[in-house]
């Protein structure tokens, strides 16, 4: 049981590139999630999808978009990466909406670099 | 104030010691409190699940939430050289689309 799989783990950009970081997760959960965690920061949601077919912004969704391909993939994309985004990105799941203390379930994370 | 406040640490104790991790919150709207373990370079996992006030237990963990005082803790009996990690608060509210607030993460390290 594989869980939440992000890729790729670790990439580093010039600025002004453009990446996509993919995320599946095999629960069959509704509601997905994109983190970023930066030293003295903590956690904090730049994009959700509560279930397939919606997305919302986050906390931070600035620089940022995602897709709901399917129930399974959410992916990230930054169009044009600035050093700010530098940082680590989880992907997470839950089986509904994160509120009333529903379960997370994170990735390993991605490590990005932009230069 | 921020919504969640967590000593970043790092806390070092000896293998065997009591440990005792706290965050404070300002927002009387959170209802759920969790605790997560977060190893090096790997994701949060969920250790602990509390719904308002109270203590719930789990073999070496337990978990106190104090509302009245906008406090939780866990603590770590007979912690380990295993249980070196950042562990992470977290709470949400119950109405509708409320997200996961998190604490900042308070890394612990456990000498053998």
């Amino acid at each position: 049981n594989a869980g939440v799989t992000q890729t790729p783990k670790f990439q580093v950009l010039k600025t002004g590139q453009s990446m996509t970081l993919q995320c599946a997760q095999d629960m069959n959960h509704n509601s997905m999630y994109w983190y970023r965690q930066d030293p003295g920061m903590g956690l904090r949601l730049i994009y959700y999808s509560a279930s397939e077919g919606t997305t919302d912004k986050g906390e931070v969704p600035n620089g940022y978009n995602v897709s709901r391909l399917n129930k399974r993939e959410f992916s990230l994309r930054l169009e044009s990466a600035a050093p700010s985004q530098t940082s680590v990105y989880f992907c997470a799941s839950s089986e509904v909406w994160q509120s009333s203390g529903n379960t997370i379930y994170f990735g390993e994370g991605s490590w990005l670099t932009v230069v | 104030q921020k919504e969640v406040e967590q000593d970043p640490g790092p806390l070092s104790v000896p293998e065997g010691a009591i440990v005792s991790l706290n965050c404070t919150y300002s927002n009387s709207a959170f209802q759920y409190f969790m605790w997560y373990r977060q190893y090096s370079r790997k994701g949060p996992e969920l250790l602990m699940y509390t719904y308002s006030s109270g203590n719930k237990e789990d073999g070496r963990f337990t978990a106190q939430v104090d509302k009245s005082s906008k406090y939780i803790s866990l603590f770590i009996r007979d912690s380990q050289p295993s249980d070196s990690a950042t562990y992470l608060c977290a709470m949400s509210g119950s109405s509708g689309y409320s997200t996961l607030t998190f604490g900042k993460g308070t890394m612990l390290l456990v000498s053998p």
